[in-house]
């Protein structure tokens, strides 16, 4: 069974500082990861997803990730925030086999920037 | 493009009523989700249509949700009767193909009181 874990329910960092965003998964076969963002009173938007092949991966607006099979982590990162990326984001597993719509989503990280 | 529209964006309801949401998905997009967040909770996977098809309905709570997507266009989540615990955001995702990047409606807030 796969499942995801964010570690951090809120995360805040000062404008221009570096974001890190923790996920870590489980999964009995080869996983296909992805992080979603979600912004204020929108529905959920795709920043970048790993589907097996290079394991860093690049997204929107500058984020990226690195798929980490010996740590299990799929940590999302971006060199310099902005205050338009405070957001709600959300990193997610698909569920079962394959890639597939049918996604597990952690318990989302909510990312404040400040001045 | 026209994206995925969900109406409404919020409903309040009693404890016993009846609710139907709507999702209008993404023209040409066969595959359908529905997804459910409870406050305080991670956003979970409720149903899959392809097409008008139910592929995958696992994730439905019990026999209270009832989900049709006749002619394979929009599809509509009747919660019936509603009670306290069914309260959250409900959101419509589709996709061209079964591994096509998903596209998110702005969900429905359902209140139930």
């Amino acid at each position: 069974a796969q499942s995801v874990t964010q570690l951090g329910s809120h995360v805040s960092v000062s404008e221009g500082a570096l974001v890190l965003l923790r996920c870590n998964y489980s999964s009995s076969v080869p996983p296909y990861l992805f992080w979603y963002v979600q912004y204020p009173n929108q529905g959920l938007q795709l920043l970048l997803k790993y589907t097996s092949a290079a394991t860093l991966v690049k997204g929107i607006n500058g984020f990226e990730a690195e798929f980490k099979k010996s740590e299990t982590s799929f940590h999302l990162t971006k060199p310099s925030a902005h205050m338009s990326d405070a957001a709600e984001y959300f990193c997610a597993v698909v569920k079962g086999f394959g890639n597939t719509g049918k996604l597990i989503f952690g318990q989302g990280t909510t990312l404040q920037v400040k001045p | 493009e026209a994206g995925v529209t969900q109406f409404p964006s919020h409903s309040v309801i009693e404890k016993g009523q009846t609710v139907t949401l709507r999702c209008d998905p993404i023209s040409g997009h066969d595959n359908l989700y529905w997804y459910r967040r409870v406050m305080g909770k991670e956003i979970k996977f409720l149903l899959h249509f392809v097409k008008e098809s139910k592929q995958d309905e696992s994730g439905m709570p019990n026999n209270r949700f009832l989900a049709e997507r006749t002619g394979g266009t929009y599809s509509t989540l009747k919660v019936q009767p509603a009670e306290l615990e069914d309260s959250g955001v409900y959101f419509c995702a589709s996709s061209q193909a079964h591994n096509s990047p998903l596209h998110f409606g702005n969900g429905t807030r359902l209140t139930v009181t």
